[in-house]
């Protein structure tokens, strides 16, 4: 079965630092990539996914990530974080055809310091 | 508003219970999910629909029971099996496809319900 791993469970910086939350998944074939966000008090949405193309795939609010094949990663990374951008970050994989195959990390729970 | 309505937010269940949960959503999407968020342990599925009068079990369905009568509805039952039913539930929902673009089975999310025993 497949399998995601998040490399942090609670990251703390400070505004203006960059950011980079680490993604690892467990499946050799196709897989499509996302990364959800959870503001606190609200819904689960998308931030950014890949699902072909160029690896590294451009979201919301100026995150990106890059999906490293041969490294089975899709790291998410943003070059100055903002006291905004507190909230639960979940990275997930659909690796077939249907929605039984979507699999979330454990999520990272991201603090910004003002 | 398109989107998806969970409710009640928040909900308490008594020993030897049942409850139920309701899913509503009017994106006219085929395929909806429900998902169990605990801390640090991420989403796990519960029980995914693909189309009306269809559902199949996830990683972790003991003790909860779902239907499917309507596109737009997707009812969760926590039972009384369910010995560990605090938790946050979520609802998604995506369009449906066997090959291409819909394959890729975004999700979209509903705003959830906090579920407690007293």
């Amino acid at each position: 079965a497949q399998s995601v791993s998040q490399h942090n469970h609670h990251v703390i910086l400070s505004e203006a630092a960059s950011l980079e939350l680490g993604c690892n998944y467990s499946y050799g074939g196709t897989v499509n990539l996302f990364w959800y966000v959870q503001y606190p008090g609200q819904h689960l949405q998308l931030l950014l996914k890949y699902f072909s193309g160029d690896p590294l795939v451009k979201g919301i609010k100026g995150f990106e990530a890059e999906f490293i094949k041969s490294k089975f990663s899709f790291n998410l990374r943003k070059p100055s974080v903002q006291w905004s951008d507190t909230a639960e970050y979940f990275c997930a994989v659909n690796s077939g055809n249907y929605g039984q195959n979507f699999v979330f990390g454990p999520g990272t729970r991201l603090s910004v310091l003002p | 508003d398109g989107g998806i309505t969970q409710s009640p937010k928040y909900l308490f269940r008594k020993e030897g219970q049942n409850v139920t949960l309701s899913c509503e959503q009017n994106l006219n999407h085929d395929a909806m999910y429900w998902y169990r968020q605990d801390p640090g342990q991420g989403l796990r599925l519960i029980y995914y629909s693909q189309i009306v009068n269809d559902f199949q079990k996830g990683d972790i369905a003991e003790g909860y029971s779902v239907s499917r009568e309507k596109k737009e509805s997707f009812p969760l039952t926590v039972t009384s099996a369910q010995k560990n039913p605090t938790a946050f539930y979520l609802c998604a929902s995506s369009l449906r496809g066997t090959s291409g673009e819909l394959a890729k089975n975004i999700q979209y999310f509903g705003a959830g319900t906090r579920l407690s025993v007293l």
